[in-house]
Protein backbone atom coordinates (compact mmCIF):
# COMPACT_ATOMS: atom_id res chain seq x y z
CA UNK A 1 0.00 0.00 0.00
CA UNK A 2 1.24 3.62 -0.95
CA UNK A 3 0.57 4.95 2.70
CA UNK A 4 2.58 2.40 4.56
CA UNK A 5 6.16 1.05 4.15
CA UNK A 6 8.06 -1.65 5.64
CA UNK A 7 11.97 -1.89 5.51
CA UNK A 8 13.94 -3.49 4.67
CA UNK A 9 11.86 -6.32 3.07
CA UNK A 10 14.09 -9.22 3.34
CA UNK A 11 16.49 -9.79 6.45
CA UNK A 12 18.83 -12.83 7.62
CA UNK A 13 20.34 -12.31 10.54
CA UNK A 14 22.29 -14.70 12.87
CA UNK A 15 21.26 -15.95 16.61
CA UNK A 16 21.96 -13.56 19.37
CA UNK A 17 22.19 -10.14 17.09
CA UNK A 18 19.98 -7.08 17.55
CA UNK A 19 17.65 -6.18 14.79
CA UNK A 20 15.31 -3.55 13.73
CA UNK A 21 12.36 -3.31 11.62
CA UNK A 22 10.92 0.24 10.32
CA UNK A 23 7.24 1.11 9.71
CA UNK A 24 6.83 4.32 7.38
CA UNK A 25 3.44 5.50 6.99
CA UNK A 26 2.63 8.74 4.93
CA UNK A 27 -1.23 8.72 6.26
CA UNK A 28 -1.02 10.43 9.66
CA UNK A 29 -3.04 7.82 11.28
CA UNK A 30 -2.99 7.83 15.64
CA UNK A 31 -2.41 4.01 15.84
CA UNK A 32 0.17 1.64 14.39
CA UNK A 33 0.33 -2.16 14.96
CA UNK A 34 3.56 -5.05 14.57
CA UNK A 35 1.80 -8.32 14.03
CA UNK A 36 3.97 -11.97 13.03
CA UNK A 37 2.60 -14.68 11.23
CA UNK A 38 3.46 -17.78 11.07
CA UNK A 39 2.14 -21.00 9.52
CA UNK A 40 -0.56 -22.61 11.86
CA UNK A 41 -0.61 -19.48 13.72
CA UNK A 42 -2.10 -16.80 11.96
CA UNK A 43 -1.40 -12.87 13.15
CA UNK A 44 -0.48 -12.87 16.14
CA UNK A 45 -0.17 -9.32 17.99
CA UNK A 46 3.52 -8.04 19.31
CA UNK A 47 2.96 -4.70 20.29
CA UNK A 48 1.66 -1.41 19.38
CA UNK A 49 1.63 2.55 19.44
CA UNK A 50 -1.74 4.68 20.33
CA UNK A 51 0.69 7.87 19.70
CA UNK A 52 3.81 9.16 19.87
CA UNK A 53 5.69 7.44 22.57
CA UNK A 54 2.46 5.49 23.63
CA UNK A 55 2.79 1.88 22.96
CA UNK A 56 1.96 -1.74 24.69
CA UNK A 57 2.34 -4.93 24.94
CA UNK A 58 0.39 -7.81 22.59
CA UNK A 59 0.25 -11.15 23.12
CA UNK A 60 3.28 -12.33 22.14
CA UNK A 61 6.03 -9.34 23.29
CA UNK A 62 8.62 -11.13 24.70
CA UNK A 63 11.73 -10.52 23.26
CA UNK A 64 10.68 -7.39 21.32
CA UNK A 65 10.32 -3.70 22.02
CA UNK A 66 9.56 -0.89 19.79
CA UNK A 67 9.76 2.92 19.81
CA UNK A 68 7.42 5.77 18.88
CA UNK A 69 9.24 8.94 18.13
CA UNK A 70 7.19 10.44 15.51
CA UNK A 71 3.76 9.54 14.31
CA UNK A 72 5.25 8.32 11.09
CA UNK A 73 7.89 5.80 12.27
CA UNK A 74 6.95 2.72 14.65
CA UNK A 75 10.55 0.46 15.00
CA UNK A 76 10.41 -2.77 16.01
CA UNK A 77 13.68 -3.99 18.03
CA UNK A 78 14.72 -7.84 18.70
CA UNK A 79 17.07 -7.24 21.17
CA UNK A 80 18.70 -10.30 20.57
CA UNK A 81 17.58 -12.52 17.89
CA UNK A 82 16.49 -15.88 18.37
CA UNK A 83 15.78 -18.53 15.73
CA UNK A 84 11.92 -18.92 17.37
CA UNK A 85 11.57 -14.99 15.90
CA UNK A 86 12.28 -16.31 12.39
CA UNK A 87 8.51 -15.20 10.52
CA UNK A 88 7.03 -12.81 8.82
CA UNK A 89 6.46 -9.37 10.18
CA UNK A 90 3.10 -7.10 9.35
CA UNK A 91 3.14 -3.46 10.36
CA UNK A 92 -0.77 -1.83 10.32
CA UNK A 93 -1.55 1.43 10.79
CA UNK A 94 -5.42 2.55 11.69
CA UNK A 95 -6.76 6.15 11.99
CA UNK A 96 -9.62 4.98 14.50
CA UNK A 97 -7.72 2.07 16.70
CA UNK A 98 -9.13 -1.43 16.87
CA UNK A 99 -12.96 -0.78 16.39
CA UNK A 100 -11.57 -0.64 12.48
CA UNK A 101 -10.57 -2.07 10.04
CA UNK A 102 -6.42 -1.70 9.94
CA UNK A 103 -4.39 -0.99 6.36
CA UNK A 104 -1.43 -3.46 6.46
CA UNK A 105 2.09 -3.13 4.89
CA UNK A 106 3.54 -5.59 2.68
CA UNK A 107 5.78 -7.58 5.25
CA UNK A 108 9.27 -8.24 6.23
CA UNK A 109 10.57 -11.63 5.98
CA UNK A 110 13.06 -12.18 8.64
CA UNK A 111 15.60 -15.27 8.81
CA UNK A 112 17.34 -16.13 12.36
CA UNK A 113 20.26 -18.83 11.75
CA UNK B 1 4.13 -14.19 3.62
CA UNK B 2 4.77 -17.22 1.05
CA UNK B 3 3.85 -19.52 3.71
CA UNK B 4 0.99 -18.17 5.17
CA UNK B 5 -1.31 -21.01 2.98
CA UNK B 6 0.76 -24.19 4.86
CA UNK B 7 -1.76 -25.96 7.16
CA UNK B 8 -5.12 -24.22 6.62
CA UNK B 9 -8.02 -25.42 5.35
CA UNK B 10 -8.28 -25.22 1.49
CA UNK B 11 -11.36 -24.73 -0.96
CA UNK B 12 -10.89 -25.28 -4.28
CA UNK B 13 -13.56 -23.84 -6.99
CA UNK B 14 -14.35 -23.48 -10.53
CA UNK B 15 -13.89 -20.26 -12.58
CA UNK B 16 -17.35 -18.24 -12.55
CA UNK B 17 -18.78 -20.55 -9.60
CA UNK B 18 -19.71 -18.58 -6.02
CA UNK B 19 -17.41 -19.30 -3.06
CA UNK B 20 -18.59 -19.41 0.62
CA UNK B 21 -15.92 -19.07 3.14
CA UNK B 22 -16.55 -19.62 6.88
CA UNK B 23 -15.50 -18.28 10.12
CA UNK B 24 -16.55 -19.39 13.47
CA UNK B 25 -15.60 -16.57 16.10
CA UNK B 26 -14.82 -17.22 19.68
CA UNK B 27 -16.25 -14.41 21.80
CA UNK B 28 -20.21 -13.24 21.46
CA UNK B 29 -19.39 -9.87 22.74
CA UNK B 30 -17.65 -9.08 20.08
CA UNK B 31 -19.32 -6.52 17.83
CA UNK B 32 -17.29 -5.68 14.51
CA UNK B 33 -15.90 -8.09 11.95
CA UNK B 34 -13.79 -7.65 9.12
CA UNK B 35 -12.74 -10.21 6.32
CA UNK B 36 -8.91 -9.96 4.95
CA UNK B 37 -7.72 -11.86 1.62
CA UNK B 38 -3.82 -12.02 1.71
CA UNK B 39 -2.74 -13.33 -1.58
CA UNK B 40 0.97 -14.72 -2.05
CA UNK B 41 4.07 -12.36 -0.61
CA UNK B 42 1.99 -9.43 -0.04
CA UNK B 43 0.06 -8.17 3.48
CA UNK B 44 -3.74 -8.42 4.29
CA UNK B 45 -6.02 -6.20 2.65
CA UNK B 46 -9.38 -5.15 3.91
CA UNK B 47 -12.05 -6.83 2.08
CA UNK B 48 -15.41 -6.32 3.57
CA UNK B 49 -16.98 -5.12 7.30
CA UNK B 50 -19.94 -5.81 9.09
CA UNK B 51 -21.03 -4.66 12.66
CA UNK B 52 -22.67 -6.86 15.06
CA UNK B 53 -25.99 -5.16 14.95
CA UNK B 54 -26.32 -6.26 10.98
CA UNK B 55 -26.66 -9.71 9.54
CA UNK B 56 -25.77 -9.37 6.44
CA UNK B 57 -23.38 -6.76 4.02
CA UNK B 58 -22.84 -6.41 0.20
CA UNK B 59 -20.01 -5.35 -1.54
CA UNK B 60 -18.45 -6.22 -5.38
CA UNK B 61 -19.48 -9.48 -5.75
CA UNK B 62 -18.63 -9.97 -1.95
CA UNK B 63 -21.48 -10.52 0.62
CA UNK B 64 -20.42 -11.20 4.40
CA UNK B 65 -23.15 -12.90 6.49
CA UNK B 66 -23.20 -12.81 10.37
CA UNK B 67 -25.11 -15.05 12.19
CA UNK B 68 -24.64 -14.15 16.15
CA UNK B 69 -26.77 -17.18 17.17
CA UNK B 70 -23.82 -19.53 16.30
CA UNK B 71 -21.14 -17.30 16.31
CA UNK B 72 -20.42 -17.56 12.84
CA UNK B 73 -19.22 -15.46 9.88
CA UNK B 74 -19.09 -16.39 6.29
CA UNK B 75 -17.63 -14.81 3.52
CA UNK B 76 -19.64 -15.42 -0.28
CA UNK B 77 -17.91 -14.28 -3.65
CA UNK B 78 -20.20 -14.24 -6.76
CA UNK B 79 -18.40 -15.60 -9.92
CA UNK B 80 -14.97 -16.55 -8.29
CA UNK B 81 -12.24 -15.36 -10.63
CA UNK B 82 -8.51 -16.65 -11.16
CA UNK B 83 -7.24 -13.22 -8.84
CA UNK B 84 -9.40 -14.51 -6.15
CA UNK B 85 -7.42 -17.03 -5.21
CA UNK B 86 -5.33 -16.07 -1.78
CA UNK B 87 -5.63 -17.24 1.74
CA UNK B 88 -8.61 -15.43 3.36
CA UNK B 89 -8.83 -15.11 6.83
CA UNK B 90 -11.63 -12.91 9.07
CA UNK B 91 -11.15 -10.74 12.33
CA UNK B 92 -13.35 -9.69 15.04
CA UNK B 93 -13.14 -7.01 17.21
CA UNK B 94 -13.19 -7.88 21.23
CA UNK B 95 -13.65 -5.59 23.97
CA UNK B 96 -11.35 -5.78 27.29
CA UNK B 97 -11.08 -4.08 30.14
CA UNK B 98 -14.39 -2.16 29.59
CA UNK B 99 -12.69 0.50 27.19
CA UNK B 100 -9.33 -1.35 25.02
CA UNK B 101 -10.37 -2.98 21.81
CA UNK B 102 -8.38 -6.08 20.20
CA UNK B 103 -8.33 -7.43 16.94
CA UNK B 104 -7.80 -11.12 16.85
CA UNK B 105 -7.31 -12.66 13.37
CA UNK B 106 -8.25 -16.46 12.38
CA UNK B 107 -6.28 -18.54 10.78
CA UNK B 108 -7.83 -18.47 7.65
CA UNK B 109 -8.69 -20.29 4.50
CA UNK B 110 -6.58 -20.82 1.09
CA UNK B 111 -9.05 -20.22 -1.49
CA UNK B 112 -7.88 -21.87 -5.23
CA UNK B 113 -9.55 -20.90 -7.98
CA UNK B 114 -9.24 -23.94 -11.29
CA UNK B 115 -9.84 -22.14 -14.65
Amino acid sequence: DAGITQSPRHKVTETGTPVTLRCHQTENHRYMYWYRQDPGHGLRLIHYSYGVKDTDKGEVSDGYSVSRSKTEDFLLTLESATSSQTSVYFCAISPHGQRNGYTFGSGTRLTVV
Amino acid sequence: GENVGLHLPTLSVQEGDNSIINCAYSNSASDYFIWYKQESGKGPQFIIDIRSNMDKRQGQRVTVLLNKTVKHLSLQIAATQPGDSAVYFCAENIMEGGSNYKLTFGKGTLLTVNP
